[in-house]
Parts: structure tokens; C-alpha cells; sequence
């Protein structure tokens, strides 16, 4: 059974703080991993990956994967308010699927 | 807009009630997939649709029965077996990636639903 796990569950950081977040994964035959940002109903995309040590970047946000340790990373720099909500992480594999982690809650003050 | 419409926001289910939850996409999406989320957990999937009248059971199908008559249509149906239904549902589609159905493109989610019990 495929299964991802984040850590931490939740976190609470200051305004201009940098977080990383984590996601380990046991999938049968990988195909990708995506991130999710969860604020009060539906999650948005923000990234996918499926090759190893392939940084993705978008403003403040960064992600890479390790395929060979299982696991990716979510980086958000000088966090902002308006970063807080949960960060879902999942992986496919063979089924046509994606399998979620609990996700990380993130709380940010000012 | 394209998108993923879900109703409605909000269900009341009384015991021993079936209720049905709508998702509708106009993305022209050939998967679509019904999820459960719990306080402080994960999605979990009830069930997933690659293509029209097909399709398969996810990780907690359980009281739980759906349709795809339609391309743009994917209604959940919550049986009175369900015997904890209380949940955020949410609706997702996505384009298969590759011949099969087997889909890693990014899923687009509806605003979800949450069904309460009486």
C-alpha cells in the first residue's frame, strides 16, 4: 500500500522566517510527487516532480525531490502571512492515483 | 472559467438517509476523483473515474456508490452504511498523462462540500 508521511504536522513561525517542510514516501513504482497548498477548501497545485535533485522554483517557493532516499522538501523563504495553510503532499504509482499525506499545517505571525 | 463546480456547500444527513454530492468539470477532463477529509488528516480516496461508465474503488469506498454517465459529471452517493459520514468531500479531475488511464498530471479541485449528520 502506497503511503507519505509529513513532518512536521504543524508549525508555527514569524513573518520573514524560513520553513521547510517534509515529505516521505513509499509508493510502488513512482511516477510523481505533488505538492498542494490547502487554505480553506480546495487545494492548489504548486508543484510537480518526478526526476531527482531537480530544484523547482516559484517566487518564494522551492521544492526538490530525492528519489533515492524517498523524500522531498518544501522550502518557503521570508514567509508571509498570507503562507499560512496546510501543505499536502502526494505521490502516484502504478494506480491511477495519488495517494496524500496528513499535510503540515503552517501558521505564520506577524 | 473552467473549473470544478461541487453541491452543495453544505449537507445535513439524517439517519438512515441516502444523500447524493454533485461534481460537475467543463475542463474537458477525462479522470475524476472523489476524496475524504477528516480533521486534521489527509485526503483519502472513495473512488476514481478514468473515463465515462468505468469506474474503480479507492482506499475507503465503504458505504459509499458513484456514477459516470458523463464526461463532466462524477455524483457521490453517501448510503445510510456509511456509518460516520460526517467529512469535507471534495471533487477533483485530471487529464490522464499516459494510454491507460494512468494519470500524474496535477488534479484540479472543486470547493468541496461538507456533509454534517442530524
Amino acid at each position: 500500500e502506497d503511503k507519505v508521511v509529513q513532518s512536521p504536522l504543524s508549525l508555527v513561525v514569524h513573518e520573514g522566517d524560513t520553513v521547510t517542510l517534509n515529505c516521505s514516501y513509499e509508493v510502488t513504482n513512482f511516477r510523481s510527487l505533488l505538492w498542494y497548498k490547502q487554505e480553506k477548501k480546495a487545494p492548489t497545485f504548486l508543484f510537480m516532480l518526478t526526476s531527482s535533485g531537480i530544484e523547482k522554483k516559484s517566487g518564494r517557493l522551492s521544492s526538490i525531490l530525492d528519489k533515492k532516499e524517498l523524500f522531498s522538501i518544501l522550502n518557503i523563504t521570508a514567509t508571509q502571512t498570507g503562507d499560512s495553510a496546510v501543505y499536502l503532499c502526494s505521490v502516484t504509482g502504478t494506480a491511477s492515483k495519488l495517494t496524500f499525506g496528513t499535510g503540515t499545517r503552517l501558521q505564520v505571525t506577524l | 472559467d473552467g473549473g470544478i463546480t461541487q453541491s452543495p456547500k453544505y449537507l445535513f444527513r439524517k439517519e438512515g438517509q441516502n444523500v447524493t454530492l454533485s461534481c460537475e468539470q467543463n475542463l474537458n477532463h477525462d479522470a475524476m476523483y472523489w476524496y475524504r477529509q477528516d480533521p486534521g488528516q489527509g485526503l483519502r480516496l472513495i473512488y476514481y473515474s478514468q473515463i465515462v461508465n468505468d469506474f474503480q474503488k479507492g482506499d475507503i469506498a465503504e458505504g459509499y456508490s458513484v456514477s459516470r454517465e458523463k464526461k463532466e459529471s462524477f455524483p457521490l452517493t453517501v448510503t445510510s452504511a456509511q456509518k460516520n459520514p460526517t467529512a469535507f468531500y471534495l471533487c477533483a479531475s485530471s487529464t490522464p498523462a499516459l494510454r491507460g488511464g494512468a494519470s500524474y498530471q496535477p488534479q484540479h479541485f472543486g470547493d468541496g462540500t461538507r456533509l454534517s449528520i442530524l
